[in-house]
């Protein structure tokens, strides 16, 4: 139990095109999902939190009109990369979990390339 | 604020060794931690947690006892594998708002043959 999916796992694109990432929890309805960047060798830095319905919150330094998320329903949360720059190139991860709950469970992660 | 301290790698072990990987952390009140480990090329999973004082969370022979006198939860293994090859993550769960995780950088493990 407690999966959570990611897609597309890897996506490469244009400078200035938008990329869109999905994250699903498979199994269970994820009140609250995480969005996450993480840079080569480096430590998870959290960009935002979600909840289902309502706007996300995000970590203060990350642009939330560059960073578009959308938790349209308890089992799906969206991340778009708007007008994606070579410097958003990263590994975005998500996670999910349960109201009340203490535990993450995170996704597989997406490698976006831009080009 | 809250914080999480690891132990710097690359730690470097040949098969069957002995495994310590410390951890300790800065908190206002009593988080919940964690042991996550990354594969190369994957998301976190978690290892095992531990949510109060003199708890041990275990799980595939790894286990980190939560020591509030000393605010430290290290990560142990008996005998380590190759396949336990990895990056490891400590982190905390803050107890307000959402529970947010707070993390440590990693720890990276290489285990030999």
């Amino acid at each position: 139990g407690a999966v959570v999916s990611q897609h597309p796992s890897w996506v490469i694109c244009k400078s200035g095109t938008s990329v869109k990432i999905e994250c699903r929890s498979l199994d269970f309805q994820a009140t609250t999902m995480f969005w996450y960047r993480q840079f080569p060798k480096q430590s998870l830095m959290l960009m935002a939190t979600s909840n289902e319905g309502s706007k996300a919150t995000y970590e203060q330094g990350v642009e939330k009109d560059k960073f578009l998320i959308n938790h349209a329903s308890l089992t799906l949360s969206t991340l778009t990369v708007t007008s994606a720059h070579p410097e958003d190139s990263s590994f975005y991860i998500c996670s999910a979990k349960l109201a009340g709950a203490d535990t993450q469970y995170f996704g597989p992660g997406t490698r976006l390339t831009v080009l | 604020g809250n914080s999480v301290t690891q132990m710097e790698g690359p730690v470097t072990l040949s098969e069957e060794a002995f495994l310590t990987i410390n951890c300790t952390y800065t908190a206002t009140g009593y988080p919940s931690l964690f042991w996550y480990v990354q594969y190369p090329g994957e998301g976190l999973q978690l290892l095992l947690k531990a949510t109060k004082a003199d708890d041990k969370g275990s799980n595939k022979g790894f286990e980190a006892t939560y020591r509030k006198e000393t605010t430290s939860f290290h990560l142990e293994k008996g005998s380590v594998q190759v396949s336990d090859s990895a990056v490891y993550f400590c982190a905390l769960s803050d107890q307000t708002g959402f529970q947010k995780l707070v993390f440590g950088t990693g720890t990276r493990l290489l285990v030999s043959p």
